[in-house]
């Protein structure tokens, strides 16, 4: 079955970048994702990689790829107040997204 | 920007009444889910629909759910008789096929009381 494991909280100070770190079992992954939620909100879909990459980035967002080893990690560079949130990565098969318990990144000034 | 929207936002209930959460999908997608969370707690996957029927579900999606794409635009969840443990928030997603992109709905806080 699938199981995706995240750290469960982050302190990141303003201007750092942070990291975020997954891991997952599903090697039958198609894609994985990194997802924002911040108060009583929805999940915002960040960024995904496709299982054959190893790199992507977007703006202030890299995401790293260890398919040998099942790990995903999300840096955001230059972490703002804005960033603090919930951040949920996910694997996907051909059926179904599944998550992670979410890390709470925390932003200090 | 096309977004999946949800209705209603927030839903109070009686438990053992009927609930039914709608979402409309971004319109060329065709791939749809319906996921839970409940307060402070992991988002937990439902049911997966494609092609007008079910694809996947898992084991919270007992008897007492189903789901319906009753137009070409609506995809509902119905819970048949609600329980004090349905209370959570419930999201839609859609995606297209062959694609990473994946987007969620702000989601239905369902409220049994």
């Amino acid at each position: 079955g699938e199981d995706v494991e995240q750290s469960l909280f982050l302190s990141v100070r303003e201007g750092d970048s942070s990291v975020i770190n997954c891991t997952y079992t599903d090697s039958s992954s198609t894609y994985l994702y990194w997802y924002k939620q911040e108060p009583g909100a929805g999940l915002q879909l960040l960024t995904y990689i496709f299982s054959n990459m190893d790199m992507k980035q977007d703006q202030r967002l890299t995401v790293l790829l260890n398919k040998k080893d099942k790990h995903l990690s999300l840096r955001i560079a230059d972490t703002q107040t804005g960033d603090s949130a919930i951040y949920f990565c996910a694997e996907r098969d051909d059926y179904k997204l599944s998550f992670g318990a979410g890390t709470t990144v925390t932003v200090r000034a | 920007e096309p977004e999946v929207t949800q209705t209603p936002s927030h839903q109070v209930t009686q438990m053992g009444q009927e609930v039914i959460l709608r979402c409309v999908p971004i319109s060329n997608h065709l791939y749809f889910y319906w996921y839970r969370q409940i307060l402070g707690q992991k988002v937990e996957f439902l049911v997966s629909f494609y092609n007008n029927e079910i694809s996947e579900k898992s084991e919270i999606f007992d008897d007492q759910f189903s789901v319906e794409r009753p137009d070409g635009s609506n995809f509902t969840l119905k819970i048949r008789s609600t329980k004090l443990e349905d209370s959570a928030m419930y999201f839609c997603a859609s995606r297209r096929l062959n694609t990473g992109e994946l987007f969620f709905g702000e989601g239905s806080r369902l409220t049994v009381l």
